[in-house]
């Protein structure tokens, strides 16, 4: 079990490009979320899945974000045309019900940078 | 609206000095409490969780309680330690939340030496 990763961890990006994050969850973890962290504040969520079905969408994911898990393991988000106030942590986290009570655990975030 | 609460902001302590961090939430149907640990630029650590049906938990220095009827946790520290210093977070899974948390925006503690 080597816990939750996240790539990459840090992205500069210029206004107007599109980014794609990536998430690896813990394995048997079916569920995966989402959350955006700016400074000072705590995570919102965004989003998340239970194995590749995507349940729940925040009105905070607008039509420039897309979230994926394909066959129910590693999780893509991807802003479209971002925009400076896309700049911000990008958290992942997963939990398994079953094994411990919906129980979250993190990754280590990609800080997203839009100049 | 399903809010949670963290006041202070931000505390300093002496090291070796018992604190409490508090949380509040405003609703009380809720199917678990978290605590995490953030440090500066890093992801989030689970520290504990606490069921609904539970009152508290323990783990080493550690000890978070909670109280559904008025809205509160607690998460006392014992004999604060320098590398203690860092963001705690307190998130709340509300029942039908479809097991989202809803996060406080967290206490930086600074424990000086």
């Amino acid at each position: 079990d080597t816990g939750v990763s996240q790539n990459p961890r840090h992205k500069i990006t210029k206004r107007g490009q599109n980014v794609t994050f990536r998430c690896d969850p813990i394995s048997e973890h079916n569920r995966l979320y989402w959350y955006r962290q700016t400074l000072g504040q705590g995570p919102e969520f965004l989003t998340y899945f239970q194995n590749e079905a995507q349940l729940e969408k925040s009105r905070l994911l607008s039509d420039r974000f897309s979230a994926e898990r394909p066959k129910g393991s590693f999780s893509t988000l991807e802003i479209q045309r971002t925009e400076q106030g896309d700049s911000a942590m990008y958290l992942c986290a997963s939990s398994a019900p079953r094994l411990s009570s919906y129980e979250q655990y993190f990754g280590p975030g990609t800080r997203l940078t839009v100049t | 609206k399903q809010e949670v609460t963290q006041i202070p902001a931000a505390l300093s302590v002496p090291e070796g000095e018992n604190l409490v961090l508090n949380c509040s939430f405003t609703d009380s149907a809720i199917y678990n409490l978290q605590w995490f640990r953030q440090d500066p630029g890093k992801g989030l650590t689970s520290l504990l969780l606490i069921q609904s049906s539970q009152r508290e938990q323990t783990s080493g220095r550690l000890n978070a309680s909670l109280d559904k009827s008025s809205g509160r946790s607690t998460l006392y520290i014992a004999a604060s330690q320098p590398g203690d210093s860092a963001t705690y977070l307190c998130a709340v899974m509300y029942t039908g939340a479809n097991s989202k948390l809803t996060f406080g925006k967290g206490i930086t503690l600074s424990v000086r030496p």
